[in-house]
């Protein structure tokens, strides 16, 4: 158990409506992730953090914004939901051991629906 | 334009025997190669990894092969069992900044045990 919990887990909100959703952590690491899965297209990377107040842009990135805070706390926040962000999103974190490794482990993940 | 494919959306085994998903990926600047298992309604979880100076890592039941010629990876799962029947998804990791792993999915494969 990594520690990650999502909120909410599950949301239904209209169109042209801003969303947030939470993801925390209890482990102190340093790295963030925020994913979307749709079917057909696997998971992709919309932004990323790699420490407090520290964000970039992953590969879907067009319509969300993030926020870091705190170390324990990622915002990925849609600011005028579209039907084309129903999706499932993940919350992802990874850390540095001695051996570099570079595992992400993820939380339960947030199902989004957009009407 | 997808950087790792998996080309087999599914995958049906005998329970006992021996499964082998397979990766292509076309980005020669991975250098990390991860395996998630993924059951419905839950997130990714992390199975097994290889660093692209190795050619295999195994771990238990599971194997991973990396051929870096052909841009080539598999998981080979012996004995399969029941419960390994999940969606597997094959992730590699690119640079991005601060040190943090952006991954890059495929879209995943259906391994179904049957008894």
């Amino acid at each position: 158990d990594a520690g990650i919990t999502q909120s909410p887990r599950h949301k239904v909100t209209e169109t042209g409506t801003p969303v947030t959703l939470r993801c925390h952590q209890t482990e102190n690491h340093r790295y963030m992730y925020w994913y979307r899965q749709d079917p057909g297209h696997g998971l992709r990377l919309i932004h990323y953090s790699y420490g407090v107040k520290d964000t970039d842009k992953g590969e879907v990135s067009d319509g969300y914004s993030v926020s870091r805070s705190k170390t324990e706390d990622f915002l990925l926040t849609l600011e005028s939901a579209t039907s084309s962000q129903t999706s499932v999103y993940f919350c992802a974190i990874s850390e540095r051991g001695l051996f570099a490794a570079y595992e992400q482990y993820f939380g339960p993940g947030t199902r989004l629906t957009v009407t | 334009d997808q950087q790792v494919k998996q080309n087999s959306p599914s995958l049906s085994v005998q329970e006992g025997r021996i499964s082998i998903l397979n990766c292509d990926y076309t980005n020669s600047m991975f250098d990390y190669f991860l395996w998630y298992k993924k059951y419905p309604a839950e997130g990714p979880t992390f199975l097994i990894s290889i660093s692209s100076i190795k050619d295999k890592n195994e771990d238990g039941r599971f194997t991973v092969f990396l051929n870096k010629s052909a841009k080539h990876l598999s998981l080979h799962i012996v004995p399969s069992q029941p419960g390994d029947s999940a969606v597997y998804f094959c992730a590699a990791r690119g640079l991005t900044r601060g040190g943090a792993d952006g991954l890059t999915f495929g879209k995943g494969t259906h391994l179904i045990i049957q008894p």
